[in-house]
Parts: C-alpha cells; sequence; structure tokens
C-alpha cells in the first residue's frame, strides 16, 4: 500500500492564479480529508469528502476554496485565485470507511508570490 | 464544540530528561484521543491512540476523563524525539480530527 500520495509536493503560483491540490487515499480508503498547516500554526481543519460528496466544508473558507472526490481519480483542493495569505502546507488524509485511524499524505507546500 | 488545547509551543529538554506534553479537550461525548507526530517537512505520523494503550517509541498517554486531559509521556528524552507533536480529538469513527496548536519539542544533547 503507496500510502497517501499527494502532489504536486511543492506549487509556486503568482498572485491571482489558480492552485490545483491533488490526494490519492490509501487504498480501500473512501473517506479524505484537507488540512490545512500556516506557518508556525497548527493543523486546521478544512473538508471531509467521500467519494462524490461533500460530508463536512466547516473549514472551508466561504470564497475561492472547493473540493472534489469524484467517483475516478483523486481529490482536489483548488484555490482560485490565490494571495500571500494562502502559503501554506496542505495535508490530505484518508480513512477507512470502518475506522477512525486517519492517516496523512506528505503535504503539499504553496507559496504565493 | 470540541476544542484541543496544547498550552506549551515549545518544551526544551535535556537528552534523558524526562519529558511531558500537556493536552486538554473540551467535548461533551466520549471523545477518541490521538497524539501524532511531525518531523520536520514530513507527514503526520499517527504516534499513540488512546484506546490502544500502547506505548510506542518509549511515549505513553492515559486520557484522564474527570480532567479531560491527554497528556503525552517519555521517562528519558531521547534527540531523536526533537519533533512537533499535535493532540487530535475524533468524535466518531472515520471522522475528523480536530487538533491542538501543537507543541515543538527540542531535545538538547
Amino acid at each position: 500500500n503507496a500510502g497517501v500520495m499527494q502532489n504536486p509536493r511543492h506549487l509556486v503560483r503568482r498572485r491571482g492564479q489558480e492552485a490545483r491540490l491533488r490526494c490519492s487515499p490509501m487504498k480501500g480508503h473512501s473517506h479524505v480529508y484537507w488540512y490545512r498547516q500556516l506557518p508556525e500554526e497548527g493543523l486546521k481543519f478544512m473538508v471531509y469528502l467521500q467519494k462524490e460528496n461533500i460530508i463536512d466544508e466547516s473549514g472551508m473558507p466561504k470564497e475561492r476554496f472547493s473540493a472534489e472526490f469524484p467517483k475516478e481519480g483523486p481529490s482536489i483542493l483548488r484555490i482560485q485565485q490565490v494571495v500571500r495569505g494562502d502559503s501554506a502546507a496542505y495535508f490530505c488524509a484518508s480513512s477507512p470507511t470502518d475506522g477512525n485511524t486517519i492517516y496523512f499524505g506528505e503535504g503539499s507546500w504553496l507559496t504565493v508570490v | 464544540a470540541q476544542r484541543v488545547t496544547q498550552p506549551e509551543k515549545l518544551l526544551s529538554v535535556f537528552k534523558g530528561a524526562p519529558v511531558e506534553l500537556k493536552c486538554n479537550y473540551s467535548y461533551s461525548g466520549s471523545p477518541e484521543l490521538f497524539w501524532y507526530v511531525q518531523y520536520s517537512r514530513q507527514r503526520l505520523q499517527l504516534l499513540l491512540r488512546h484506546i490502544s494503550r500502547e506505548s510506542i517509541k518509549g511515549f505513553t498517554a492515559d486520557l484522564n476523563k474527570g480532567e479531560t486531559s491527554f497528556h503525552l509521556k517519555k521517562p528519558f528524552a531521547q534527540e531523536e524525539d526533537s519533533a512537533m507533536y499535535y493532540c487530535a480529538l475524533s468524535k466518531a469513527a472515520g471522522n475528523k480530527l480536530t487538533f491542538g496548536g501543537g507543541t515543538r519539542v527540542l531535545v538538547k544533547p
């Protein structure tokens, strides 16, 4: 099992561009979570998805951010019109249907210049 | 609302000294408690789950429901224990985790 795979690991975007972060959960996992880690801060929950459904998006900023987990393919976290404050590490995690141990990916570091 | 508090942002200890990382939580039900460790710019790794009651890398944590605490302890710190440690709470199986702010542990030689 390859673990939770995130790409790209590092992404640089200019202000106003779009950032797309991808996450492939562990094999057999149908729950995906996205967390954001701002510099010198802890992890903040953003969104929890199952296949084709958003279960909890209480941590997502109201504008510019969206997430999806399609029937086929990875989960995507999309940030439109990025600003410097979006610079952070974005961690994806997954869990199996019937367990509560959450496994994390290695993160995607977004830098907005 | 559920909340996890780690009062110490930084703990600096000498090698061989005991280390205790504090974690307090607030939640109305019976939560699942976890400790995660993050070495420099790496993924978070699960260190402990309170329900498993096991010791990993010499670390132990006891859930104290009366004090709503889940402190992490190790009697003899090693340099390789230097990392960020996060306490986390989950209210149900397969549910989201709420993290504390993290404690950076620095073990000096």
